[in-house]
């Protein structure tokens, strides 16, 4: 079965920094991955998506790779500002309907 | 577009009562699912339906989930007796291309089983 890991469950930047937030997968066999962010009390809201056969996607100031040789991806967010402070998390799509889901990296900008 | 549409979003209710929750998915897409969310477990799917049909219930707990979809702009989850281990947040997203798109989510409904 697919495991999906985000390592660390909480960061705290100081506004402006840039910073990178990790997603592994156990099984490399998948079709896609995407970049969700939760706010509180909220749904999911897709930011990027990943398809198998790409290696990066950008989005304004976001930025995801993938990696499926070594089973990682990583979202690349570029002068941090107290607004992107929400959930983020990784889910891979390795056939048969389902996405597997990370637990989350809870991401905190500080002003 | 309005997004996915999900009601209600907050239910408190006891235990042994029956609980529907609802969801309109975004107009044309083909494809909808249940999560429900617990710190314990995250996200989980529940069901898949692709053109209003069952694709995958495995994910549904037992025979006390239903789930159905009489048409392509409505969906219904019910829990037929509800128990305190139910209570979590149930979300329903929708895709134009089952999990290989870009899914959307609904803000979810809020769950709490007394």
């Amino acid at each position: 079965k697919q495991e999906v890991t985000q390592i660390p469950a909480a960061l705290s930047v100081p506004e402006g920094e840039n910073l990178v937030l990790n997603c592994s997968f156990t099984d490399s066999a998948i079709y896609n991955l995407q970049w969700f962010r939760q706010d509180p009390g909220k749904g999911l809201t897709s930011l990027l998506l990943i398809q198998s056969s790409q290696r990066e996607q950008t989005s304004g100031r976001l930025n995801a790779s993938l990696d499926k040789s070594s089973g990682r991806s990583t979202l690349y967010i570029a002068a941090s500002q107290p607004g992107d402070s929400a959930t983020y998390l990784c889910a891979v799509y390795p056939g048969a309907n389902n996405l597997f889901f990370g637990t989350g990296t809870r991401l905190t900008v500080i002003p | 577009d309005a997004g996915v549409i999900q009601s209600p979003r907050h239910e408190v209710t006891e235990m042994g009562q029956e609980v529907t929750l609802r969801c309109k998915p975004i107009s044309g897409h083909n494809s909808l699912f249940w999560y429900r969310q617990t710190m314990m477990r995250g996200l989980e799917l529940l069901i898949y339906f692709n053109n209003n049909v069952p694709i995958d219930d495995s994910g549904m707990p037992e025979d006390r989930f239903s789930a159905k979809m009489p048409n392509a702009s409505f969906s219904t989850l019910k829990i037929q007796p509800s128990e305190p281990r139910d209570s979590a947040v149930y979300f329903c997203a929708s895709s134009l291309a089952g999990a290989t798109g870009e899914l959307f989510f609904g803000e979810g409904s809020r769950l709490t089983v007394l």
